[in-house]
Formats: C-alpha cells, structure tokens, sequence
C-alpha cells in the first residue's frame, strides 16, 4: 500500500515552454502533498506544501507564479513550471502524506527529472 | 535554527557493519524518518523512532536519543546495493520532516 505515482518521468522541453507534473496517492487519500526539487548531488530541497483545496505554501525563494501547484483533490497534485530555462532542469520529486500530525511519513513518487533545453 | 548534521559521505566493505549518525535541531520534534536514496531516483522509507531506544528492522536499525537530539542508522552484512545516500529527517512541531544533505554510503567489495 502507500504507492505515490509521477507523470511524466522524464519531460524534455524547449525554453519557454510549460510543464505540467501530476502526482497521484494511488491507494490511500493525501493530506497533504509535497514538492521537492532536487539538483545532482545535492539534498532536496522542499519547494512547497500543498493541502487540497487551499493555495499551496511556498517556501522562501521559490516564485509561486513560476511554479504553480494545483492540489486539485485527495489524491491529485500537479506542479506546473511556467516559461521553462535551462536553470529549471532538475530532478523533481513529490510525496504525499496520509494524515495530519501523528505518524506522519511521506511517500514519494518516482521523481521526473526535466531537461530544458 | 533548524539544521541536520550527517558525514558527507563514508565507504565500508561488503560484509561489514556500518553506523550512520545524525545530530539534529528541530523546533519541536515529532519523531525521526531515515530514508535511503539511490542516485536518480526517489527516496524510500527505512525507519522511524520516536520514542528513546532501538528499532530494528531486518539488517538495518536506527537508534534515537531525544534528550541528546542524536539519532543512528546501522546497517548490518553491507551488501553491494546498500550503495545509495541516506537521508535522516526529523520531524518539527508542524509535523514538517527537516532534511538534511544525507550521507552518501560507498560499499566496496
């Protein structure tokens, strides 16, 4: 149980063109759902948390007009990367929660690692 | 602050045992996740403590100490797929997992 899926896993796109990534709890409802991105060789870095049907909390220095994340209901996030640079190509990854407080781990999806060219 | 401290990276042998420590400090602390992650792909669940003591789990184990706000990973009879980075998180008043850069695990044969 406690499976998070990732569309697409890997995306090649042009500059300035938009990204549009889903995640997806396939068998439990998410809380909330995070996003992370994640450059070679470095730790993740949390970009924000979203909740379902709330705006999503950005964390410093992540443009929230730039990434837009949509948590659309309990088992659907999508993190969209607008006007995609070169500077955007990183790993990202989502995970989601099952619950609030408590026992509270994260599962991750597969990650999808976007290459802008 | 909220900061993790793990070694950058360690190498130990096929067979071996290796201990991974990590020092945190959180604002508030609702338990400590260790995950492993290989290069290129996402991280997987390994353990979880939240109270005081030793959880073990098949060839890993991972070890709390609140009071000290230290936390241990152990892995036993390495295997050459032991290979990744581990990443301990502990979890804020705001049930937040804090992570830290991991620590990247070389088993050589």
């Amino acid at each position: 149980g406690a499976v998070v899926s990732q569309h697409p896993s890997r995306v090649i796109c042009k500059s300035g063109t938009s990204v549009k990534i889903e995640c997806r709890s396939l068998d439990f409802q998410a809380t909330t759902m995070f996003w992370y991105r994640q450059f070679p060789k470095q730790s993740l870095m949390l970009m924000a948390t979203s909740n379902e049907g709330s705006k999503a909390t950005y964390e410093q220095g992540v443009e929230k007009d730039k990434f837009l994340i949509n948590h659309a209901s309990l088992t659907l996030s999508t993190l969209t990367v607008t006007s995609a640079h070169p500077e955007d190509s990183s790993f990202y990854i989502c995970s989601a929660q099952p619950e609030v407080g408590g026992y509270n781990e994260q599962f991750f999806g597969p990650g999808t690692r976007l290459t802008v060219l | 602050g909220q900061n993790i401290d793990q070694p950058t990276e360690m190498t130990a042998t096929e067979g071996a045992i290796v201990q991974i420590n990590c020092t945190y400090q959180t604002s508030g602390f609702n338990g400590l996740f260790w995950y492993q992650q290989h290069a290129g792909e996402a991280p997987t669940f390994l353990s979880y403590n939240v109270l005081d003591g030793l959880e073990e789990k098949g060839r890993f184990s991972s070890f709390l100490s609140r009071s000290k706000g230290y936390s241990y990973l152990l892995l036993k009879e390495l295997q050459m797929k032991d290979s990744a980075s581990y990443l301990c998180a502990p979890s804020d008043s705001n049930y937040q997992l804090i992570w830290g850069a991991g620590t990247k695990l070389i088993i050589k044969p």
